[in-house]
């Protein structure tokens, strides 16, 4: 079972709706959670940290369950510019090094 | 301006060869990271140094070697032991742990 799963998509969604993402980790002691935003053939940009039960900034709501191990994104009022591929990221304990899910890729139409 | 830097941002390398690929920083951040990248897939952990002179192998360090002496560098260096070595590459730093930032990566390509 790989460490932090995700379901790879895509999503395709219309302008202006709501989108959400599930991400599963296994590891009990991660510390950390994290959503990064990859655009094709472009480097991981940190989009949200969330460290306790969640986090919002603007349109971008992430949600933290310690109890059931999983991490949601939910997009609202999706923007073309939102296409992308979303990745779901656990931060360890000991090395501090972070753990990447495979992605969901999300593309948003006019 | 404060950030990562990568290069080359594309490199072909030959069947035996080794290559080297650069990383340097200016954000004063203690730790540095490598990953690689394949298509479709999450990235994978090479390598990480938490302080100058001082690197630990991540999950997939066969064939790959790293140094750190000094805090803005981590040079990766890709060598003819690594039998699948095509991939986007990409170095991170941070504080001492916490949010990392990535720098712009290297493709590299086995001809």
């Amino acid at each position: 079972r790989k460490e932090v799963e995700q379901d790879p998509g895509p999503f395709n969604v219309p302008e202006g709706a709501t989108v959400a993402f599930n991400c599963t980790y296994s590891n009990s002691a991660s510390q950390s959670f994290f959503w990064y935003r990859q655009d094709c053939r472009k480097e991981p940009k940190l989009l949200m940290s969330v460290y306790s039960s969640g986090n919002e900034d603007g349109r971008f709501t992430a949600q933290l369950n310690r109890a059931s191990q999983y991490i949601s994104l939910l997009i609202r009022d999706s923007k073309l510019s939102d296409s992308a591929t979303y990745l779901c990221v656990s931060l360890g304990t000991g090395r501090r090094a972070l753990t990447f899910g495979s992605g969901t890729r999300l593309q948003v139409q006019p | 301006d404060g950030g990562i830097t990568q290069s080359p941002k594309y490199l072909f390398r030959k069947e035996g060869q080794n290559v080297t690929l650069s990383c340097e920083q200016n954000l004063n951040h203690d730790a540095m990271y490598w990953y690689r990248q394949d298509p479709g897939q999450g990235l994978r952990l090479i390598y990480y140094s938490q302080i100058v002179n001082d690197f630990q192998k991540g999950d997939i360090a066969e064939g790959y070697s790293v140094s750190r002496e000094k805090k803005e560098s981590f040079p990766l260096t890709v060598t003819s032991a690594q039998k699948n070595p095509t991939a986007f590459y990409l170095c991170a730093s941070s504080t001492t742990g916490d949010t990392q930032y990535f720098g712009p990566g290297t493709r590299l390509t086995v001809l």
